[in-house]
């Protein structure tokens, strides 16, 4: 367990539904992200929360969207997804002002 | 064209052997990170560098600012080191992130 819990860890939906994906993490952290993760592709910046604002979105399509209640949580929502957003999504965290990063264990999501 | 280069994309070694990893990048960074990926998908972070030379264990991580160069070595490999090895570029604050494509090393027994 590295500190930034990422729940579920697998997740499976059709392109109608809606579901969300949560982050989690007692680090103490006042910035938060959401990474995706393509095959054969690098990882992908998708938001940057910093103490609970949103400062990039980096054009991600609006069927994801993110919320950020506190400095120690961070939802991804989504909803009528495609297929092609299948993908690992990773949650990091980090204090701004310095260089560390903390990843989850990811959730893998299949869209049918 | 992706700012993180990193080479080799696929390297297959015995155990015991030397491993090295490159990465360059084009972009202004602050600090150069080697992350390592499980199967799983987890990522655990191996060394931040922003100069010089760093050393946990069996790894040994160096950059050259000039040159926007940085090197992972494995020094006797194990197969447990089996993993992807990713190279990833960030600056100071919450900038997020660039990544390489990962390097997929397997160390057979």
């Amino acid at each position: 367990e590295t500190g930034v819990t990422q729940t579920p860890r697998h997740l499976v939906m059709g392109m109608t539904n809606k579901k969300s994906l949560k982050c989690e993490q007692h680090l103490g952290h006042n910035a938060m992200y959401w990474y995706k993760q393509s095959a054969k592709k690098p990882l992908e910046l998708m938001f940057v929360y910093s103490l609970e604002e949103r400062v990039e979105n980096n054009s991600v399509p609006s069927r994801f969207s993110p919320e950020c209640p506190n400095s120690s949580h961070l939802f991804l929502h989504l909803h009528t997804l495609q297929p092609e957003d299948s993908a690992l999504y990773l949650c990091a965290s980090s204090q701004q002002g310095f260089y560390g990063y903390t990843f989850g264990s990811g959730t893998r999501l299949t869209v049918v | 064209k992706n700012e993180v280069e990193q080479s080799p994309q696929n390297l297959t070694a015995q155990e015991g052997e030397f491993i090295t990893i490159n990465c360059s990048y084009s972009v202004g960074i602050s600090a150069l990170h080697w992350l390592q990926q499980h199967p799983g998908g987890g990522i655990v972070s191996l060394f931040m560098l922003s100069s010089g030379k760093k050393k946990h264990g069996r790894l040994i991580a160096t950059i050259n600012i000039q040159e926007k160069h940085s090197s992972l070595h494995i020094t006797a490999s194990h197969p447990r080191d089996s993993a992807v090895y990713i190279c990833a570029g960030g600056g100071r604050g919450a900038d997020g992130l660039t990544f390489g494509k990962g390097t997929h090393l397997i160390i057979q027994p």
